[in-house]
Parts: C-alpha cells; structure tokens; sequence
C-alpha cells in the first residue's frame, strides 16, 4: 500500500512568498495532520482533520498559515507570506479515526527554507 | 510541566546491551501510547503502541505502560547500530498525539 505521500521535498523561496504544501493520506484514513519540527520546539501538531473538516487548528502559528482539505485523498497547507522563522520541516501524518486506538503515519515531510 | 517529557540523551549503549528509554507524561486520561523512531533526516516512523498497563513485545522491542505513575518505556534487547535513532514518544488524547522531544541513541559498536 502506498504511504502518505508529501511534495514537495525540498522547497527553498525568499522571504514573503507563497508556499503551499501538498499532502495525499493513506486510502481509507479519515484523519489528516500537519506537523511542523525544528530543533528548538520538536514535532508540532499545527491542524487536523477529521473526514474532510478542520477539527483544532490551536497550533496553526498565525494568520498567515492556512490549511485546506477539499476531498479525503489531498490536504494544503499554505504560508503567505512566508518568514525565515518558517524553516522547518513539515510532516504530514493519517490515520483511521476511531477509539484512540489508531496510530499515525507520516509521510516524508517537506523541507522548508526560507531565505 | 510539559505534557510529554523525555530525556533528550544523548544515550549511548554498547552493541548487544539493553537501552531503556524512558517517557513520562501529565494528563491522566490520556488513552494511547505510542513509540516512534526517527532516523536523522527522515520521518517518524511507528515501532510500538500500547494501550493498557504491563508490557508488550515484539522482536527486540518491548514497551511497558504504567498509568498510575504515567510511565511509559521502551526497552530495545540486543542493541544493534541499526537502533541508532531519535526515539519519540506520543502520547494520544482526544484523537491528537503530543509528541516528546525524543531521545537520541547512539549504539556503540
């Protein structure tokens, strides 16, 4: 089976572009999220879905970060305008929903600079 | 307190000794517990979960979950330079995982 799937891998633009990340979960999750690691704060939960609908998205950083999910096989996550203290990598992880009981995928990540 | 504490290591042990690696965390209704692997460079990849008290294994890995203390382990036999790795742990409430910050094993040839 195919994992969750991210792109891209490497992005590298300058300060106060648009950025847009691209996620496909596993078929048959029905739960998405978008994690954001660095060396000082670790992995980060920024927002997720359930079925397709923003469920918490206490740990998006600011207006300026945005996440869709217009169907259950794609996610974005979108900086505009992007800051040099966006530079991490951003993972994006799915699972089956149900009974706490299921764990999480992740993808490759995206690794994100911003000059 | 932080609600996932891990000591961030780094831990060395030698080839064929036991690491432990240990993780505590804060809230009491939390329902699930998992343990990742990250190689530097790559994604967190899952190697165990554990739902209830008293251990699990598989292969080399056994994790052990205590809720009354909020304990959770994860001990690694048969150390291999393979196992070389930050270790995550997660912790699931309310269908969100927080993750510690990891601990970085070395394993010595």
């Amino acid at each position: 089976d195919a994992g969750v799937i991210q792109s891209p891998r490497h992005e590298v633009t300058e300060m106060g572009q648009e950025v847009t990340l691209r996620c496909k979960p596993i078929s048959g999750h029905n739960s998405l999220f978008w994690y954001r690691q660095t060396m000082m704060r670790g992995l980060e939960l920024l927002i997720y879905f359930n079925n397709n609908v923003p469920i918490d998205d206490s740990g998006m950083p600011e207006d300026r970060f945005s996440a869709k999910m217009p169907n259950a096989s794609f996610s974005t996550l979108k900086i505009q305008p992007s800051e040099p203290r966006d530079s991490a990598v951003y993972f994006c992880a799915s699972s089956r929903t149900g009974g706490g009981y299921q764990p999480q995928h992740f993808g490759d990540g995206t690794r994100l600079s911003i000059l | 307190q932080k609600e996932v504490e891990q000591n961030s290591g780094p831990l060395s042990v030698p080839e064929g000794a036991i690491a432990s690696l240990n993780c505590t965390y804060s809230d009491r209704g939390s329902q699930s517990f998992f343990w990742y692997r990250q190689y530097s460079g790559k994604s967190p990849e899952l190697i165990m979960s554990i739902y209830s008290n008293g251990d699990k294994e598989d292969g080399r890995f056994t994790a052990q979950l205590n809720k009354a203390s909020q304990y959770v382990s994860l001990l690694i036999r048969d150390s291999q330079p393979s196992d070389s790795a930050t270790y995550l742990c997660a912790v699931l409430l309310s269908e969100k995982l927080t993750f510690g910050t990891g601990t970085r094993l070395t394993i010595i040839p």
